[in-house]
């Protein structure tokens, strides 16, 4: 498809153990976003892939967080260890990010995580 | 500290009137606003967007206000219809990346 695509749609967990979140961004686009959303909060920046550039690390809220992304194409975000308070819909975005800035995300459906 | 703020949780409308979402911001180096609507189980999809050199972006019902010296937007929907009742989210660019205010849950009555 044209869209940015994520996989797992859901994903129930226990305590303790490891997830791995899936995002294929749309063909082309060099920038990549991980942001998360808890219930009725807002959308929270987690990571951000630009091309060949380190990635911002900035928003990942633990050691237990990690993301990796091939190029400029599959994401993964891992979370190891999980706690009850990972429990978010996690969601993926891509941009073509144009020059001289000014750029629309385009979002995946997300992934909504159980941790149980 | 929020940097992008959406002070309304909700917002009721009756179908046919005016809807009016308002953000307000505290950088003032932000210089490009985005708007993105996001419906229950899906990704947030982008509606409307309005540069710094602009006060005012129109798009069909939909019209984006921007008032710098007040870092106020507001994001105005007229007629408003029921198919708009979804959470709208505002957010800031900042060298590439969004800062995203916590959404305004807009419903339209009948």
């Amino acid at each position: 498809g044209a869209g940015v695509s994520q996989s797992p749609s859901n994903k129930v967990t226990e305590k303790g153990k490891d997830v791995e979140l899936r995002c294929d961004p749309i063909s082309g686009h060099t920038a990549l976003y991980w942001y998360r959303q808890r219930l009725g909060q807002g959308l929270e920046f987690l990571i951000y892939f630009q091309g060949n550039s380190a990635p911002d690390k900035s928003g990942l809220p633990s050691d237990r967080f990690s993301a990796e992304r091939t190029g400029e194409s599959v994401s993964t975000l891992t979370i190891q260890r999980t706690q009850q308070e990972d429990s978010a819909v996690y969601l993926c975005a891509s941009s073509p990010l144009l020059a001289g800035g000014g750029y629309e995300q385009f979002f995946g459906p997300g992934t909504r995580l159980t941790v149980l | 500290d929020q940097q992008v703020k959406q002070n309304s949780p909700s917002l009721s409308v009756q179908e046919g009137r005016i809807s009016i979402l308002n953000c307000d911001y505290t950088n003032s180096m932000f210089d490009y606003f985005l708007w993105y609507k996001k419906y229950p189980a899906e990704g947030p999809t982008f509606l409307i967007s309005i540069s710094s050199i602009k006060d005012k972006n129109e798009d069909g019902r939909f019209t984006v206000f921007l008032n710098k010296s007040a870092k106020h937007l507001s994001l105005h929907i007229v007629p408003s219809q029921p198919g708009d009742s979804a959470v709208y989210f505002c957010a800031a660019d900042s060298n590439y990346q969004l800062i995203w205010g916590a959404g305004t849950k807009l419903i339209i009555k009948p």
